[in-house]
């Protein structure tokens, strides 16, 4: 059964940092490209990264980029999330989740995780 | 950025009913296009990708359709466990966009 765990949410005090963390299983997670998406409560869904099954390729959502670092360490079958500069707009679930790339390369996301909360807040 | 709307927000429906739930693209995405079902306190899980192609165990009351930059994702007929928030979402290029969401509740 393919499964994505998440962990490492808590609250943290605006400025601060956290490491989230992505344990992947039943698949081969060094093919496939991952992805964070959140959403904060009550809202819908914001797409927050992208990256490469390689790491090769990365790409954040503005609202993120310079703030937030995707990894992957394809030898432990885990996905990260580094932030720093935390602000209360990052307050939301995070969820980690695989990517399918088709040979059409029209990308969609197949499987989620049940997501990890951060809260941001004095 | 690509701006994804979709429309209605929301909508009030009848178990049986046909239920239609469209979605535009600021600029034209291809088929890169896909639609999610999210019930409360649960993930997404993907109803239809590459704009038309189901997901394996999706019903087939689901359809999606649409090109470019007009996508629709259509509920023949609307099941009890089919209440729920629809998302659409563009992977043509990043950043990545998802709309605002459709809730369908039960009349």
């Amino acid at each position: 059964e393919v499964q994505l765990v998440e962990s490492g949410g808590d609250l943290v005090q605006p400025g601060g940092s956290l490491r989230l963390s992505c344990a992947a299983s039943g698949f081969t997670f060094k093919n496939n490209w991952m992805t964070w998406v959140r959403q904060a409560p009550g809202k819908g869904l914001e797409w927050v990264a992208n990256i490469k099954s390689d790491g090769s390729e990365i790409y954040y959502a503005d609202s993120v980029r310079g703030r937030f670092t995707i990894s992957r360490d394809n030898a432990e079958n885990s996905l990260y999330l580094q932030m720093n500069s935390l602000r209360g707009g990052d307050t939301a679930l995070y969820y980690c989740a695989r990517i399918i790339q088709p040979p059409d390369y029209r990308y969609y996301i197949d499987v989620w995780g049940k997501g990890t909360t951060v809260t941001v807040s004095s | 950025d690509i701006q994804m709307t979709q429309s209605p927000s929301s909508l009030t429906a009848s178990v049986g009913d046909r239920v239609t739930i469209t979605c535009r693209a600021s600029q034209s995405i291809s088929r890169n296009f896909n639609w999610y079902q999210q019930k409360p306190g649960k993930a997404p899980k993907l109803l239809i990708y590459g704009a038309s192609t189901l997901q394996s165990g999706v019903p087939s009351r689901f359809s999606g359709s649409g090109s470019g930059t007009d996508f629709t994702l259509a509920i023949s007929s609307l099941q009890p466990e089919d209440f729920a928030t629809y998302y659409c979402q563009q992977s043509y290029s990043a950043p990545w966009t998802f709309g605002q969401g459709t809730e369908v509740e039960i009349k």
